[in-house]
């Protein structure tokens, strides 16, 4: 079926520069995705999300880029803290009648260097 | 509120036994779901339900099963665990929203074993 992936599985970067995460979709009827951030033993953590009909969105030091066209996702961390090290993934669902499943991509671990 | 919350935190079985994952969340949420993880993958869903009475399979429900009598809880049981299913354990709800779920919470999850 089809599936969420990531394009980078680690991705390593020095404190106090930009982070940016990559992720590709390939259900083209997928509307509405999300990223998660999973810190070591626990769950996962709602970021931010944005919708089909939207190409960005900002939250608190993140923003979300969406490009529809070529089916993918950004995840960009600015100014990246030591507390920003986890593993980040992105996941899809659309709105179909009945459809209530989140597809996640396998991830990607962020190291920061401090 | 407690949000969601996830019984046992760790568990070691062996093959054949069962045994039942309990999750409860007290946001008065629709949806709940659960979720497995394995190493180096991403979440995969097993089961989730969109009300009390009301369950549907996820992409992985072969040895799972489910029940939903209540808003608040949504155990996931294993009736012969196997190896296969060693794994991390997600539980998570949501609010529905329109024709899809809105942003999920997760529990801390149940490490399960089975040798």
């Amino acid at each position: 079926g089809e599936s969420v992936g990531l394009h980078l599985p680690t991705l390593s970067v020095q404190e106090g520069d930009n982070s940016i995460i990559n992720c590709a979709y390939s259900n083209s009827a997928s509307d509405y995705f999300i990223w998660y951030k999973q810190e070591s033993g626990k769950g996962p953590q709602f970021i931010i999300d944005i919708r089909s009909n939207m190409d960005k969105r900002q939250g608190q030091r993140v923003t979300v880029l969406l490009n529809k066209t070529v089916k993918h996702l950004s995840l960009q961390i600015a100014a990246t803290q030591p507390g920003d090290s986890a593993v980040y993934f992105c996941a899809e669902t659309y709105s179909g009648a009945g459809s209530y499943q989140l597809t996640f991509g396998k991830g990607t671990k962020l190291s920061v260097i401090p | 509120n407690a949000g969601v919350t996830q019984t046992p935190k760790f568990q070691v079985l062996k093959t054949g036994q069962s045994m039942t994952l309990q999750c409860a969340q007290d946001m008065n949420h629709e949806y709940m779901s659960w979720y497995r993880q394995d190493p180096g993958m991403g979440l995969r869903l097993i089961h989730y339900s969109v009300g009390a009475g009301i369950t549907d399979q996820g992409e992985v429900p072969n040895g799972y099963n489910v029940s939903r009598s209540t808003t608040e809880d949504f155990p996931l049981r294993l009736l012969s665990a196997a190896p296969s299913q060693t794994s991390v354990y997600f539980c998570a709800s949501s609010q529905l929203a329109g024709g899809y779920t809105d942003t999920q919470y997760f529990g801390p999850g149940t490490r399960l074993t089975v040798l």
